[in-house]
């Protein structure tokens, strides 16, 4: 099975940087991904690691320890608009396309 | 261009009622799912159809029963609705086949909000 476990909720101001982080258990780790989800919205892709080290795309990064079984999502220069929730999820190599979600880490920015 | 729809957006329906969903994706994704979100917003996988055929069937009550008549179509019909069946369904796609890039990333489609009164 997969546990994925990852903070309820974190609260930053506006220009500010927010570290979400991620740890989870699995048998033939095969990616990691982060969505962001808006609330009343459908969840939209983000980031995708594979293999360790960090990924950068604009204000968003996200890192990988795959013997830490560890990620985080970076969020800088914090804007209003990236108010959501955020998604970790784990694809197994034995499952067709099959991902394990946390249960999301809701980031209130404030001004 | 939508590239993944669902309807309906709403459903209210009573306890014991047989409800529809229904999912279309133009992305030419060969993979579809149906998650369901619960109010603590945890996302949890329910099905997954490769090409028309079942691949992934979590512990889903046989209440619940998907058919893809295409691969560009999934769709959710649930019997006897119950009042722990409220929740958001998620219908996403991806493409895992031959072409695949090496991300996969999932689409997801708005859901459809199911209140069972």
């Amino acid at each position: 099975g997969q546990n994925i476990d990852q903070p309820t909720e974190m609260t930053a101001t506006e220009g500010a940087i927010v570290q979400i982080n991620c740890t989870y258990q699995t048998s033939g780790f095969n990616g990691l991904f982060w969505y962001q989800q808006h609330a009343g919205e459908a969840p939209t892709f983000l980031s995708y690691n594979v293999l360790d080290g960090l990924e950068e795309k604009g204000r968003f990064s996200s890192f990988l320890s795959r013997s830490k079984g560890y990620s985080y999502l970076l969020l800088k220069e914090l804007q209003m608009k990236d108010s959501a929730s955020y998604l970790c999820a784990v694809r197994r190599a034995d499952s067709w396309g099959k991902l394990q979600f946390g249960a999301g880490t809701q980031v209130v920015v404030t001004p | 261009d939508t590239a993944v729809s669902q309807t309906p957006k709403y459903l209210v329906t009573q306890m014991g009622n047989d409800k529809s969903i229904k999912c279309e994706q133009n992305l030419g994704h060969d993979t579809m799912y149906w998650y369901k979100q619960d109010s603590k917003k945890f996302l949890k996988i329910m099905f997954s159809y490769n090409n028309k055929e079942l691949i992934i069937n979590e512990t889903v009550p046989n209440r619940f029963s998907p058919k893809s008549p295409d691969k560009a179509h999934l769709n959710l019909h649930i019997n006897s609705l119950e009042l722990g069946d409220s929740a958001v369904y998620f219908c996403a796609s991806s493409l895992e086949g031959i072409g695949a890039d090496p991300i996969r990333s999932q689409y997801f489609g708005p859901g459809t909000r199911l209140l069972v009164l």
